[in-house]
């Protein structure tokens, strides 16, 4: 399949162990954040979301922690598994507007 | 429930030739949009239709792009005439509209489709 990006980040992980991927944010404006993620081939699919309200919002297997002080997102997926295999994008918007802005992207390999 | 459908998946044209991609959003979504990613960074938006109005085009290249939702469902991008620059991948994505999260979610959460590759030689 296509590649969506060739020169990313990469971030290697052995399968099982934990992965941390981190953005950096822009607008200190921003309420509102996203994480993505793309497989080869694919539209970005929405993992989980966090208002600027909260510093930690968990899901199935992912976490999302907020810095604002230091404008800094990161997504911690437990357990990680080939499938997280992806390129994973955060993205951020403001309140007055529901444009989103993508960051540029993290590759995650997960070693078997 | 059947996810934003897009077509083609892939198109190489030459130069100057003009092209049209084709989106159909998810069922009783409100807002489409059209994304533009260039290989190795993230989609950037190039317009956002609520219904059948434009929200947002300011990062659409009107001497070249447009864009059309005329019975509020289906979408086209048109590309005329095309550059080399253009190469990319299009992206549509649609939600339920503002201010109406899912379940579960915080936000209007945008759904994408698969994308078009496109490849101007």
């Amino acid at each position: 399949g296509e590649s969506v990006g060739l020169h990313l980040p990469t971030l290697s992980v052995q399968e099982g162990d934990n992965s941390i991927i981190n953005c950096a944010y822009s607008n200190s404006a921003s309420d509102y954040f996203i994480w993505y993620k793309q497989e080869s081939g694919k539209g970005p699919q929405f993992i989980i979301d966090i208002r600027s309200n909260m510093d930690k919002r968990q899901g199935q297997r992912v976490t999302v922690l907020l810095n604002k002080t230091v404008k800094h997102l990161s997504l911690q997926i437990a357990a990680t598994q080939p499938g997280d295999s992806a390129v994973y994008f955060c993205a951020e918007s403001g309140d007055s507007s529901y444009k989103l802005i993508f960051g540029s992207g993290t590759r995650l390999l997960v070693r078997p | 429930e059947a996810g934003v459908a897009q077509s083609p998946r892939y198109k190489i044209i030459e130069k100057r030739q003009s092209v049209a991609f084709w989106c159909n959003p998810i069922s009783g979504h409100a807002t489409l949009y059209w994304y533009q990613q260039i290989l190795g960074q993230g989609p950037k938006l190039l317009i956002q239709f609520q219904n059948n109005g434009v929200v947002d085009d300011s990062q659409l290249p009107k001497d070249r792009f447009s864009a059309e939702r005329l019975k509020g469902v289906d979408s086209t991008l048109k590309i005329q005439p095309a550059k080399l620059e253009d190469s990319a991948v299009y992206l549509c994505a649609s939600s339920l509209g503002p201010r109406r999260a899912a379940p579960g979610q915080n936000r209007d959460t945008q759904y994408f489709g698969p994308g078009t590759r496109l490849t101007v030689l």
